[in-house]
This record gives C-alpha cells, sequence and structure tokens, in this order.
C-alpha cells in the first residue's frame, strides 16, 4: 500500500502570501490530520478531518485552514503568512481517527516564510 | 504542567548499548502510548504503541507503561546506528488525535 502523500515537499514564500498544502492518505483511510512541527514547540496539532467534515482543530489562529475532499484528500490553507509559520507540516492518516488509532505521517512539506 | 513531557538530549550511546528514552505525563485517564522515531527530513514512523499498562516487545524495541507513576519508556537493545534518529512519545489526549513530547535525539556512535 502507497504511504501517505505530500506536496510539495519544498516550498519558500514572502510574508504575506498565502500557501496550500496538499495531502493524500494512505488508501481506505478515511482521517487526516495536520500538524505543524518546529524546533523550539515541536509537533503541535492543527486539525483533524474525518469525512469531509473537521472534527477537531488545535489551538492555531483563524489563518491556518483545511478541506478534506470526497476522496479523503486534505489540503491546508495558511494566509498572511507570518515568519513564524516557517516550519514542517505534517500530515496524518488514520483509518478512523479519534483515540486509539494509529497514525500515519507523510514526509512533510517544509516551508519556509521570508 | 504540560500533558507529556520528554528529555530532549541529546543521547549518545555506543554501539551494542541498551537505551533507555522516558517521557512523563499528566493525565491518569491516558489509555493509549505511542512511539515514533523521525530520521531527520522525513515524517514520524509509528514504532510501538500499547493499550494500558505493562511491556511490549517487538524485536530489540521495549514499550513499557508504568501507570502508576505516569511515565513510560522505550528500551532498545543492542542499538545500531541506523537507531540514530529522534525518538517521539505521543498521546492522544481529549479531542487531539495525539499530543507529542518534543522528541530525543538519539545518536548510535559505531
Amino acid at each position: 500500500k502507497a504511504g501517505v502523500t505530500q506536496t510539495p515537499r519544498y516550498l519558500i514564500k514572502t510574508r504575506g502570501q498565502q500557501v496550500t498544502l496538499s495531502c493524500s492518505p494512505i488508501s481506505g483511510h478515511r482521517s487526516v490530520s495536520w500538524y505543524q512541527q518546529t524546533p523550539g514547540q515541536g509537533l503541535q496539532f492543527l486539525f483533524e478531518y474525518f469525512s469531509e467534515t473537521q472534527r477537531n482543530k488545535g489551538n492555531f489562529p483563524g489563518r491556518f485552514s483545511g478541506r478534506q475532499f470526497s476522496n479523503s484528500r486534505s489540503e491546508m490553507n495558511v494566509s498572511t503568512l507570518e515568519l513564524g509559520d516557517s516550519a514542517l507540516y505534517l500530515c496524518a492518516s488514520s483509518p478512523r481517527g479519534g483515540q486509539g488509532y494509529e497514525q500515519y505521517f507523510g514526509p512533510g512539506t517544509r516551508l519556509t516564510v521570508t | 504542567q504540560k500533558e507529556v513531557e520528554q528529555d530532549p538530549g541529546p543521547l549518545s550511546v555506543p554501539e551494542g548499548a541498551i537505551v533507555s528514552l522516558n517521557c512523563t505525563y499528566s493525565n491518569s485517564a491516558f489509555q493509549y502510548f505511542m512511539w515514533y522515531r523521525q530520521y531527520s527530513r522525513k515524517g514520524p514512523e509509528l514504532l510501538m504503541y500499547t493499550y494500558s499498562s505493562g511491556n511490549k516487545e517487538d524485536g530489540r524495541f521495549t514499550a513499557q507503561v508504568d501507570k502508576s507513576s505516569k511515565y513510560i519508556s522505550l528500551f532498545i537493545r543492542d542499538s545500531q546506528p541506523s537507531d540514530s534518529a529522534t525518538y517521539l512519545c505521543a498521546i492522544p489526549s481529549g479531542n487531539t488525535p495525539l499530543v507529542f513530547g518534543k522528541g530525543t535525539r538519539l545518536s548510535v556512535i559505531a
């Protein structure tokens, strides 16, 4: 089975711009979660989608948003980029999501904001 | 108090050593405990997954949960240079699929 794929792998943007990142989950997985990883804060939960509905959301500003499509693919969007948004953005998929189900991570998208 | 705390290291050991990696957690209601390994420039990969207390063994890796102390451990026997990575403990909590420790960077020196 193919793993979680994320595109693009690397991205450089300027402050004030917006960016869209894409994630394709493992086939058959219906839950997709997004995380931000930085050296200072580690891995922090952004949001979780299940069957096209946002199920949970982490403590991030409204500039961070996401969606999930009927084929379970997901996108996240960050508007009005700030320097502090530079991070590795990781997508994880799970068969059903929620507690007790393993999450499988993609390789991440490395976003640099200049 | 953070929900999950982990010593970031770094930890450097000689090849063949036994490695002990540890995390503490705050909520005694937690039931699921996971360990992920992350190589440089890669996403985390699930290593071990345990439910409730006790030990779970998988090859050279053993995960241990002590619910009375709210302490989880990952032991690596006969460590290899290929084990050099960052190890993250992770626990599902409330509405968050996973809350992660900061990760411990391990280097196994040949």
